[in-house]
C-alpha cells in the first residue's frame, strides 16, 4: 500500500521560501508513469492544483504560481519536494502531496500539512 | 485556464434521497472530468474519473454522467457517511482545475 507523508514546516515568514517534502513508502518514486503532484487548499476554501514532477523529469506548474514554484524528486530518499518562494499570507494553506497515476487520477494523498505564513 | 462551476454550493437531503450535483466547464473538456469527496480534516478521496468510471472501492450508489461542458454526480440513495464536500476536477488540460465544491449535509 502506497503511503505519502508531508513534512511539517509549520510557520514560514513572509518573503521567505516555503519548503515541503513528501516521503513515499510502499512503492518506488522511480516507477514510471506517475505524476508526483502538489495540491493546496486555503483555509475553508477549495482545492488548487500547484504542479507536478513527472518520472521522465518533466515538470508543469500552475501559471498562477509558476515564477515561484519548483517541484523536484530525490530518488535516493524516495521523496519529492515543493519549494515556493517569496511567500505571503495568501500562501497560507493546507498542502497535500499526491500521486497522480493518469493526469487527474489522484489515487494516493498525504494527510496534508498546514503551512502558515506569518511574521 | 478552464473554469469549473459547481452547483449548488450546498444542499441538505435525507437518508435514501437521490442527490445530484452539477459541474459546468467554461469550455469543452470532452469527458475529462473527475469527482472527489472530502470530509472535514481529511484529504480528498477519488470517486470518479473520466466522467463515469468509478475508482476502486467506491460504492455503486455513486455515478457520473455528462460530456463537453456539463456534468453530473449522482448519489442514488444518500447514506450518512456521504455527508461531505464534493469537488469536480477537469483533467482535460493544464493547469488542472477544481470546482468550488458542494457541501452535502444530512437533514
Amino acid at each position: 500500500q502506497v503511503q505519502l507523508q508531508e513534512s511539517d514546516p509549520g510557520l514560514v515568514k513572509p518573503s521567505q521560501t516555503l519548503s515541503l517534502t513528501c516521503s513515499v513508502s510502499g512503492g518506488s518514486i522511480s516507477t514510471g508513469g506517475y505524476y508526483w503532484t502538489w495540491i493546496r487548499q486555503h483555509p475553508g476554501k477549495g482545492l488548487e492544483w500547484i504542479g507536478y514532477f513527472y518520472y521522465t523529469g518533466s515538470t508543469y506548474y500552475n501559471p498562477s504560481l509558476k515564477s515561484r514554484v519548483i517541484i523536484s524528486v530525490d530518488t535516493s530518499k524516495n521523496e519529492f519536494s515543493l519549494k515556493l518562494s517569496s511567500v505571503t499570507a495568501a500562501d497560507t494553506a493546507v498542502y497535500y502531496c499526491v500521486r497522480d497515476s493518469r493526469r487527474g487520477l489522484f489515487d494516493y494523498w498525504g494527510q496534508g500539512t498546514l503551512v502558515t505564513v506569518s511574521s | 485556464d478552464i473554469q469549473m462551476t459547481q452547483s449548488p454550493s450546498s444542499l441538505s437531503a435525507s437518508v435514501g434521497d437521490r442527490v445530484t450535483i452539477t459541474c459546468r466547464a467554461s469550455q469543452g473538456i470532452r469527458n475529462d472530468l473527475g469527482w472527489y469527496q472530502q470530509k472535514p480534516g481529511k484529504a480528498p478521496k477519488g470517486l470518479i474519473y473520466a466522467t463515469s468510471s468509478l475508482q476502486s472501492g467506491v460504492p455503486s450508489r455513486f455515478s457520473g454522467s455528462g460530456s463537453g461542458t456539463e456534468f453530473t454526480l449522482t448519489i442514488s440513495s444518500l447514506q450518512p457517511e456521504d455527508s461531505a464536500t464534493y469537488y469536480c476536477l477537469q483533467h482535460n488540460s493544464y493547469p488542472l482545475t477544481f470546482g468550488g465544491g458542494t457541501k452535502v449535509e444530512l437533514k
